[in-house]
């Protein structure tokens, strides 16, 4: 099957720190990643679409400058969050599809990573 | 715009079977998806339907009506891991992006 991994799964930061979470593809190339963030009980809310060399397209009402994102390669794509606040706290969650598997259009995702910010 | 509507909670019994309904209307569809998630972790793949009727696959099944809008999943057996939520998503054609409802909780009761 596709994996896809991130790191960390956890973590806890000061407020106005900056966190680097990332994503990778195990187990194939992924032309394209997602960036979902989901607050307790609540769906998941896409932030912003990564492709492979491009710049990432965010979605309306999430800070580009804020939420820095980075797709170098076919299997890794980061998320920065910069200057982190306690409402930045949530659950992170990537996903990628698989570019042999495109016309599928599965997406795989991460086992997330829980953001707390003090 | 895109609004995706499905039972915020239901509760059922060990053993027997649930249908969680998803209506949508988007402006674009090009599939709906399926998701399982159990608090505190990703969604796994369920299902995925682009043509209209019932897509079977063990214990779950799920059924999709382009024209009304309306897609069902079915579990059948129920299990207690099945209590997780349950998320209908759709994909848009003119930008690749899957938007997820806001997910049915499900409670199995023994």
């Amino acid at each position: 099957g596709a994996v896809v991994s991130q790191h960390p799964s956890r973590v806890i930061c000061k407020s106005g720190t900056s966190v680097k979470i990332e994503c990778r593809s195990l187990d194939f190339q992924a032309t394209t990643m997602f960036w979902y963030r989901q607050f307790p009980k609540q769906s998941l809310m896409l932030m912003a679409t990564s492709n492979e060399g491009s710049k990432a397209t965010y979605e309306q009402g999430v800070e580009k400058d804020k939420f820095l994102i980075n797709h170098a390669s076919l299997t890794l794509s980061t998320l920065t969050v910069t200057s982190a606040h306690p409402e930045d706290s949530s659950f992170y969650i990537c996903s990628a599809r698989d570019r042999e598997r495109e016309k599928y259009n599965e997406q795989f995702f991460g086992p997330g990573t829980r953001l707390t910010v003090l | 715009g895109q609004n995706i509507d499905q039972p915020t909670e239901m509760t059922a019994t060990e053993g027997a079977i649930v249908q969680i309904n998803c209506t949508y209307q988007t402006s674009g569809f090009n599939g709906l998806f399926w998701y399982q998630q159990h608090a505190g972790e990703a969604p796994t793949f369920l299902s995925y339907n682009v043509l209209d009727g019932l897509e079977e696959k063990g214990r779950f099944s799920s059924f999709l009506s382009r024209s009304k809008g309306y897609s069902y999943l079915l579990l059948k057996e129920l299990q207690m891991k099945d209590s997780a939520s349950y998320l209908c998503a759709v994909r848009d054609p003119w930008d690749d992006k899957i938007i997820f409802g806001k997910g049915t909780r499900l409670h199995i009761l023994p």
